[in-house]
């Protein structure tokens, strides 16, 4: 079954800290990953998109990290600011009907002063 | 970037009724546009998948004549809740995917729906 998980649900973390968010997947097969950061009452604003053949992605404080052996991903964000406080969605791609994109639940992360 | 609108971005309505949300492709062309319901702390689900000029493909599970959908032009498609219940109170998301480059898809700001 395609699925995506990602960890930990949610995450409280001071202002200026860094965190790393987790993502598995199991879909196959995969065409590409994408993080989004999503605002409470608003859209998914993309962060960062990876190929099976990409490593590691930078926008900005956000790098995301891809291991296509192991089906995991990361996201990680450096120097934390409070605005950064929003639920974080790891997005697969799957390729195998019509570019299908599978959600993970997000993991709600908290910016604390 | 490109742009995706959504009108409105909130509404109550009264049970029974009907209400319709646009959503726009702002400065390009989508061929498909996908709409989405999302409960509360919950991720994005996806309902139904609509191409223009052709009938909306539904999700399993989704009730077609409950959500009607029509992609009128490669810039607009509504989606009308019919008969509205409390339980069909959501945030709605559309997203489109543009015709050409990397085809990738945007999402808009989201409708909150409230049945009262």
């Amino acid at each position: 079954k395609n699925q995506v998980e990602q960890s930990p649900q949610s995450l409280i973390i001071l202002e200026g800290k860094n965190c790393t968010l987790q993502c598995n997947y199991t879909v196959s097969p995969f065409s590409n990953l994408r993080w989004y950061k999503q605002d409470t009452g608003r859209g998914p604003v993309s962060l960062t998109i990876m190929t099976f053949s990409e490593n590691t992605k930078s926008n900005g404080r956000y790098t995301a990290t891809l291991d296509a052996d192991t089906k995991q991903s990361s996201l990680h964000i450096t120097a934390s600011q409070l605005s950064d406080s929003a639920s974080y969605i790891c997005v697969v791609t799957f390729s195998g009907g019509y570019n299908k994109l599978i959600f993970g639940a997000g993991t709600r992360l908290a910016v604390h002063p | 970037g490109a742009v995706v609108s959504q009108h409105p971005s909130r509404v109550i309505c009264k049970s029974g009724t009907s209400v319709k949300i646009e959503c726009r492709s702002l400065d390009f062309q989508a061929t498909t546009m996908f709409w989405y319901r999302q409960f509360p702390k919950k991720s994005l689900m996806l309902m139904a998948t609509s191409n223009e000029g052709s009938k909306a493909t539904y999700e399993q599970g989704v009730e077609k004549d409950k959500f009607l959908i029509n992609h009128a032009s490669l810039t607009l498609s509504t989606l009308t809740v019919t008969s509205a219940h409390p339980e069909d109170s959501s945030f709605y998301i559309c997203s489109a995917k543009g015709t050409s480059g990397t085809r990738e898809q945007y999402f808009g700001p989201g409708t909150r729906l409230t049945v009262t």
